[in-house]
């Protein structure tokens, strides 16, 4: 069965120190991969996606992402964090062959430690 | 004014009651979704819609229907809440196969 995995469910990170939250995927064919944030009391933005070749992807606020293939992976990173950084992070994988529908991650909460 | 819209942002209900959570979309996709947030468990998906005459059951369909009653209006009841079914509640939209989704800012229930 597809799911996504996230293993830290809660990170901590210093303002202005470099951050990589973690995603790993299971889905028997080429996923389309996303990476949204949710803020304390608002719906999901998306921060970036990945469909199709170059597996390095960059998104807005300053995150990138990568795909491994080898390793089902699709980390997020950023080089530095900013307080406003501060929120809950989803992974998801969309499912081409069942409609596009998205299968999310259980969450990273991300604090930033002034 | 919100691409997605749900109504009510907050309900307060009891058991056994009927509830109905509505949403509205102005993108003008297709493709519609219903989706509850519980802490530590992500999103997972409850009922969704790739058009007027399309409704498919997610992964946690037992205790809620849906309505489609038009491309842009996609509405969760849920026939007889319990408590378990309190969450947070999101509906999404989308364009294409694999596309990203457009959330509303969420309808957070609470069953008491």
């Amino acid at each position: 069965a597809q799911s996504v995995t996230q293993p830290d469910i809660h990170i901590t990170v210093s303002e202005g120190a470099s951050l990589e939250l973690r995603c790993n995927y299971s889905y028997g064919a080429t996923p389309y991969l996303f990476w949204y944030v949710q803020s304390p009391g608002q719906g999901l933005q998306l921060l970036l996606k990945y469909f199709s070749g170059d597996t390095l992807v960059q998104g807005i606020k300053g995150f990138e992402a990568e795909f491994k293939r080898s390793q089902s992976s699709f980390n997020l990173r950023k080089p530095s964090v900013h307080w406003s950084d501060a929120a809950e992070y989803f992974c998801a994988v969309g499912l081409y062959n069942q409609g596009g529908k998205l299968i999310f991650g259980q969450g990273t909460e991300l604090s930033v430690k002034p | 004014d919100a691409d997605v819209t749900q109504t009510p942002r907050n309900r307060i209900t009891k058991t056994g009651k009927r509830i109905m959570l509505e949403c509205s979309q102005t993108k003008g996709h297709d493709r519609m979704y219903w989706y509850r947030q519980d802490p530590g468990l992500g999103l997972r998906l409850i009922y969704y819609s790739f058009d007027v005459k399309d409704i498919n059951k997610g992964e946690i369909s037992d205790g809620y229907s849906v309505s489609r009653q038009a491309q842009a209006k996609f509405s969760l009841s849920l026939e007889s809440a319990i408590p378990n079914q309190t969450a947070l509640y999101f509906c999404a939209t989308s364009d294409t196969t694999g596309g990203e989704l457009f959330f509303g800012e969420g309808s957070r229930l609470t069953v008491l």
